[in-house]
């Protein structure tokens, strides 16, 4: 089955500067990927998501890449201020939309 | 309602007894979803709906664990004889479409604990 890799696990950054979370997939034949936030104690909230037909994508400070050849996406966050801190899960699917296949998250820390 | 609703919040159970979870998705919301997330883990697939039809049950661990949904809205998930790795928080999803695309909107989840 598919198997999604995340890293880091961990991400401590300053306010204002930018975080990168990397994900990379197994199966060839996934073609939708989001990116989930998740606060403590909620449940996961969908934030932005890109599939196989699109190298990049952007909404506002956030923005995803794609890089089909090599399995493996990208989180971009910029100007990040405190409220960004989360959990942040990656995930990959062949049938859009259900039996997603998650990552194992990263915990974005953002100081001011 | 205006989001997934999930009851009981918090559920602490012996070894060895039955436990049910249920799931009020979105009105109107075609295909539900069942997750496991175990501590510091992502969510792990259980089970799939659309409708009142179970399409996937594929990531079910085992016979003890059961899910239904008769009228196609309100769903539960039923554990038979918990066992202590049954420990976790099971997140239920709902979507509006009934395949490809569609945003998976999550409730808070059940967490469960078993002593």
């Amino acid at each position: 089955g598919e198997n999604v890799e995340q890293h880091p696990s961990t991400l401590s950054v300053q306010e204002g500067d930018s975080a990168v979370i990397k994900c990379t997939y197994s199966d060839s034949a996934s073609n939708y990927f989001p990116w989930y936030k998740q606060e403590l104690g909620k449940g996961p909230q969908l934030i932005i998501d890109i599939r196989s037909n699109v190298g990049e994508k952007k909404d506002q400070r956030i923005a995803v890449t794609l890089n089909k050849t090599a399995k493996h996406f990208s989180l971009h966050i910029t100007e990040t201020q405190p409220e960004d801190s989360a959990v942040y899960f990656c995930a990959a699917s062949k049938n859009s939309g259900y039996a997603l296949n998650f990552g194992k998250g990263t915990s974005l820390l953002v100081t001011p | 309602g205006a989001g997934v609703s999930q009851s009981p919040r918090y559920k602490v159970a012996k070894r060895g007894q039955d436990v049910a979870l249920r799931c009020d998705p979105i009105s109107g919301h075609v295909s539900l979803f069942w997750y496991q997330q175990a501590l510091g883990q992502g969510p792990e697939f259980l089970t799939y709906f659309q409708n009142e039809a179970q399409l996937d049950k594929s990531g079910l661990p085992s016979d003890r664990f059961f899910a239904e949904r008769p009228e196609g809205s309100v769903s539960t998930l039923k554990i038979q004889r918990t066992q202590q790795e049954d420990s976790a928080v099971y997140l239920c999803a709902s979507s509006l479409y009934g395949s490809n695309t569609g945003e998976l909107f999550f409730g808070e989840g059940s967490r469960l604990t078993v002593l």
